[in-house]
C-alpha cells in the first residue's frame, strides 16, 4: 500500500528558509511524478509544485516560483523554501501523481501533511 | 491560469438525500477535471478523475459528469461519512483547484 510521510515543518521568521521532505513507500516510486500542495488555515487547496518521475521536468505555481524548488532523490521528494512570507503559512501535503507522464495529473495518494508557520 | 468556480459554497442536506455539486471552468478543460473529498483534519482523497472515472475504492454512489466548462459531482443517497468539503481540480502543467463546496447536515 502506497504511503507518504512528510517532515521538516516548523516555525520560521519572514525571509527565512525551510526544507520539507517526503518519504514514499509501498509502491514503485520512480514510476510516478510527485506534487506538493498546501492549505492555509481555514482555506482551500493550492497546488505548489510537481516533479516528473525521473526529475527531468519541474513545475512551480505562480505564488512560489523563484522562491521554492522541488527536487527528488531516491525515495524522497523535497521542497526547498526560501524568502518565506507570512502568506506561506499552511499545511504542506506531499502527494503522488496518478500517472507517470511529463505533466501534472491527479493526486491519488496523500501524506498527512506538515505545518509551516511563518511569523516573527 | 484557468479559474474553477464551485457552487454552492455550502450544501445542507440529510442522510439519504442526493447531493449535486457544480464546478465551472473559466475556459474549456475538455474532460481534464477531478474531484476530491476532504474531511476535517485529514488529507484530501481523490474521488473522480477525467470528469467521470471513479478512483480506486470509491463507492458507486459517487459519480461525475460534464466536459468543456461545466462539471457535476453527484453523491446519491448520502451516507453520514460523506459530509465533508469537496474540491474540483483541473489537470495541466499548472493545476488549479476550486474553492470548495461544504456538504453539511
Amino acid at each position: 500500500q502506497a504511503q507518504l510521510e512528510e517532515s521538516g515543518g516548523g516555525v520560521v521568521q519572514p525571509g527565512g528558509s525551510l526544507r520539507l521532505s517526503c518519504e514514499a513507500s509501498g509502491y514503485f516510486y520512480t514510476t510516478y511524478g510527485m506534487h506538493w500542495v498546501r492549505q492555509a488555515p481555514g482555506k482551500g487547496l493550492e497546488w505548489v509544485a510537481f516533479i516528473r518521475h525521473d526529475g527531468s521536468n519541474k513545475y512551480h505555481g505562480g505564488a512560489v516560483r523563484g522562491r521554492f524548488t522541488i527536487s527528488r532523490e531516491s525515495s524522497k521528494v523535497f521542497l526547498e523554501m526560501n524568502s518565506l512570507r507570512p502568506e506561506d503559512t499552511a499545511v504542506y501535503y506531499c502527494a503522488k501523481d496518478d500517472y507517470g507522464g511529463n505533466f501534472p495529473q491527479y493526486m491519488d495518494v496523500w501524506g498527512k501533511g506538515t505545518t509551516v508557520i511563518v511569523s516573527s | 491560469e484557468i479559474v474553477l468556480t464551485q457552487s454552492p459554497v455550502i450544501l445542507s442536506l440529510s442522510p439519504g438525500e442526493t447531493a449535486t455539486l457544480s464546478c465551472r471552468a473559466s475556459q474549456s478543460v475538455r474532460s481534464h477535471l477531478g474531484w476530491y473529498q476532504q474531511k476535517p483534519g485529514q488529507a484530501p482523497r481523490l474521488l473522480i478523475y477525467d470528469a467521470s472515472n471513479r478512483a480506486t475504492g470509491i463507492p458507486a454512489r459517487f459519480s461525475g459528469s460534464g466536459s468543456g466548462t461545466d462539471f457535476t459531482l453527484t453523491i446519491s443517497s448520502l451516507e453520514p461519512e460523506d459530509f465533508a468539503v469537496y474540491y474540483c481540480q483541473h489537470r495541466s502543467n499548472w493545476p488549479t483547484f476550486g474553492q470548495g463546496t461544504k456538504v453539511e447536515i
